[in-house]
């Protein structure tokens, strides 16, 4: 089974700070993905990447970074955490060559910035 | 760029029931796929079911069943005989495959499916 690890379910940081969201998928699949889930918005996409070190913007990329130096790892980074990226944060990988697209979800980091 | 519509935020039926959840999507783009998504109390996305835009066949997987109307662009989803299992946020989802897949999923705002006893 496809496995997509988020380093952590709950997370509290202050404002300001500098936060990391790590991702790691066991599958050897090239796309990579971070989306932002809230309440009534559903899942938005923020970056994704299609290779190692390339990234691509998503929908709202605003306030965040990312980084993706191994195949297996794609790191999300909130430069200076603010009170409204306050958020759930799911990543997800899938396969790039021709097949049924599926992507594959971690369980989610719940995010508080206070 | 595309957007996906679910007008229904809750439902909520008597277990054994048929329920069905309607999405709408907006596009221009004529190659993609359409996918539900379920995401139980557990946060764990699933995938349900998914649909090539180029198969008028409508897919189906057990109890799952997808009403795709690709003139109307809409995309239901009908769940028969529904257990407690299925309580969960659905979410339709969009893939525009003009970027091989690449490009990320663009997701309906959900509607949350409660199954009664």
């Amino acid at each position: 089974d496809v496995k997509v690890t988020q380093s952590s379910r709950y997370l509290v940081k202050r404002t300001g700070e500098k936060v990391f969201l790590e991702c790691v998928q066991d599958m050897d699949h090239e796309n990579m993905f971070w989306y932002r889930q809230d309440p009534g918005l559903g899942l938005r996409l923020i970056y994704f990447s299609y290779d190692v070190k390339m990234k691509e913007k998503g929908d709202i990329p605003e306030g965040y970074s990312v980084s993706r130096e191994k195949k297996e790892r794609f790191s999300l980074i909130l430069e200076s955490a603010s009170t409204n990226q306050t958020s759930m944060y799911l990543c997800a990988s899938s396969l790039a060559q021709l097949t049924s697209y599926e992507q594959y979800f971690g369980p989610g980091t719940r995010l508080t910035v206070t | 760029a595309q957007t996906v519509t679910q007008s229904q935020p809750e439902m909520s039926v008597q277990e054994a029931e048929t329920v069905t959840l309607s999405c709408t999507y907006d596009t221009s783009e004529s190659n993609y796929y359409l996918f539900w998504y379920k995401q139980p109390p557990s946060r764990q996305m699933i995938l349900v079911i998914r649909q090539e835009a180029y198969k008028q066949q409508n897919a189906t997987e057990n109890r799952f069943s997808v009403n795709f109307q690709k003139a109307a662009k809409s995309f239901s989803l009908k769940i028969s005989d529904s257990q407690l299992g299925d309580t969960a946020m659905y979410f339709c989802a969009f893939m525009n495959l003009s970027g091989g897949g690449a490009d990320g999923l663009t997701f309906g705002k959900g509607t949350h499916l409660i199954i009664q006893p």
